[in-house]
């Protein structure tokens, strides 16, 4: 079946470190890949997505590359801030018209000044 | 921005109680869905909605829950006999094209508690 694993948290890390959240699926065919993210106290909101192989989704400064070959969608930050603190979800939506997404568990990320 | 919005924001209910959580989606989308997040697990997909009808459903969506979009503007979740391992919390979402094609927009949830 279609399924996500992501890293476990939470992650805490320093303004400015780099940040890279692991993310992994099993589906067949190829599924579309998501990264959304959840700010304290709002619902979740799309943060990327890339829909094919070698894609790359980018967005505020994040990034994931589609990664056929190792079934990987991890998402990178070269600076974080301390509004990046937040859980960030990955999610895949499967190939062959199926509406639903298929969720990781989330990833807390605390940023501290 | 338009959002959705979702009430009540916390919901308490007793074991064998019906509940109704309601979802206000963004007024031009055509596709509207209900999750879940058990607390330490997934958000795992309930139903997708779409031109009135369940285009889709998971096996969590059993004889005990229903949707609805009465009047063209609400989508509401009923659960018509809550059991204990129904606390979660629910997103709403809803979107102009597919879940594959067009961003969901998602809800800040009901936290259902049932005692």
């Amino acid at each position: 079946g279609n399924s996500v694993t992501q890293m476990e948290g939470p992650v805490t890390l320093s303004e400015e470190a780099f940040l890279t959240i692991n993310c992994t699926y099993t589906a067949t065919g190829y599924p579309s890949l998501f990264w959304y993210v959840q700010y304290p106290g709002e619902g979740l909101q799309l943060l990327l997505k890339a829909t094919k192989a070698d894609d790359k989704g980018s967005n505020k400064g994040f990034e994931a590359t589609y990664r056929k070959e190792t079934t990987s969608f991890h998402l990178e930050k070269g600076s974080v801030q301390v509004s990046d603190s937040a859980v960030y979800f990955c999610a895949l939506s499967p190939q062959g018209g199926s509406e639903k997404l298929v969720f990781g568990k989330g990833t807390k990320l605390t940023v501290n000044p | 921005e338009p959002e959705v919005t979702q009430t009540p924001s916390h919901q308490v209910t007793q074991m064998g109680q019906e509940v109704i959580l309601r979802c206000v989606p963004i007024s031009n989308h055509l596709y509207f869905y209900w999750y879940r997040q058990i607390l330490g697990q997934k958000v795992e997909f309930l139903v997708s909605f779409y031109n009135n009808e369940i285009s889709e459903k998971s096996e969590i969506f059993d004889d005990q829950f229903s949707v609805e979009r009465p009047d063209g503007s609400n989508f509401t979740l009923k659960i018509r006999s809550t059991k204990l391992e129904d606390s979660a919390m629910y997103f709403c979402a809803s979107s102009e094209g597919t879940s594959a094609s067009s961003p969901l927009h998602f809800g800040n949830g009901t936290r259902l508690t049932v005692t």
